[in-house]
């Protein structure tokens, strides 16, 4: 069974701070996704990354894939309040659609 | 407007009362999955379907069947619920295999006494 060690579990910084978080595991993906999940609703999708040493942009949030594709980044710059929520990372083994999904990390932005 | 919709969103059951949580989406998506949600364990697959007909187990499938004979709609069936089944649940969907497009419903919250 393939595992995705996400950390830190919890976070809670200051508007304007930076931080990241850290998705590892000990087997290789094909495909590294990152959701943000609010309560009472769904995860939803923020970015895929597919090659190893791959780096996306999404506004304030960078996500990288390691270049073995064993591991992930989030960073998020200069955080505000709104990006308070569940960070998931979730691992695709290719085209069985089987993803692995990570605990999360519960990020709080204070004002 | 891309939605996946679960029904219901709230639940309270007894134990061993058959019951069946819809989800249908709206986008010809032909990969479909459910997931359960609990504290300190995360996102788990219950199950996944391909396309019609193609269904396979996730992580933890035990207690749990499927069916999707048609493209939209995938139910998940607890045929005798026990109290472990409690949880929150997620219904998905996606355009290809990756998950590169993947929608998840808004949670149904099933507790079984």
């Amino acid at each position: 069974t393939q595992l995705l060690e996400q950390s830190p579990q919890f976070l809670s910084i200051q508007e304007g701070e930076n931080l990241t978080v850290y998705c590892n595991s000990s087997s290789v993906f094909s495909s590294l996704q990152w959701y943000r999940q609010e309560p009472g609703e769904g995860p939803v999708l923020l970015v895929t990354v597919v090659t190893g040493g791959e780096v996306k942009k999404l506004k304030r949030l960078t996500f990288q894939f390691g270049d073995a594709r064993k591991d992930s980044s989030l960073h998020i710059t200069a955080a505000q309040p709104g990006d308070t929520g569940l960070y998931l990372c979730a691992g695709g083994g290719g085209s069985n659609y089987k993803l692995t999904f990570g605990k999360g990390t519960l990020l709080t932005v204070n004002p | 407007e891309a939605q996946v919709t679960q029904n219901p969103r709230y639940l309270i059951t007894v134990t061993g009362k058959k019951l069946t949580v819809t989800c249908s989406q709206n986008m010809n998506h032909e990969y479909m999955s459910w997931y359960r949600q609990d504290p300190g364990l995360g996102l788990r697959q219950i199950y996944y379907s391909m396309n019609v007909e193609v269904t396979d187990k996730g992580d933890v499938p035990e207690g749990y069947k499927v069916s999707r004979k048609e493209k939209r709609n995938f139910p998940l069936i607890l045929e005798s619920p026990s109290p472990n089944q409690t949880s929150l649940y997620f219904c998905a969907s996606s355009s290809d295999s990756s998950g590169n497009t993947i929608y998840f419903g808004e949670g149904s919250w099933l507790t079984v006494v």
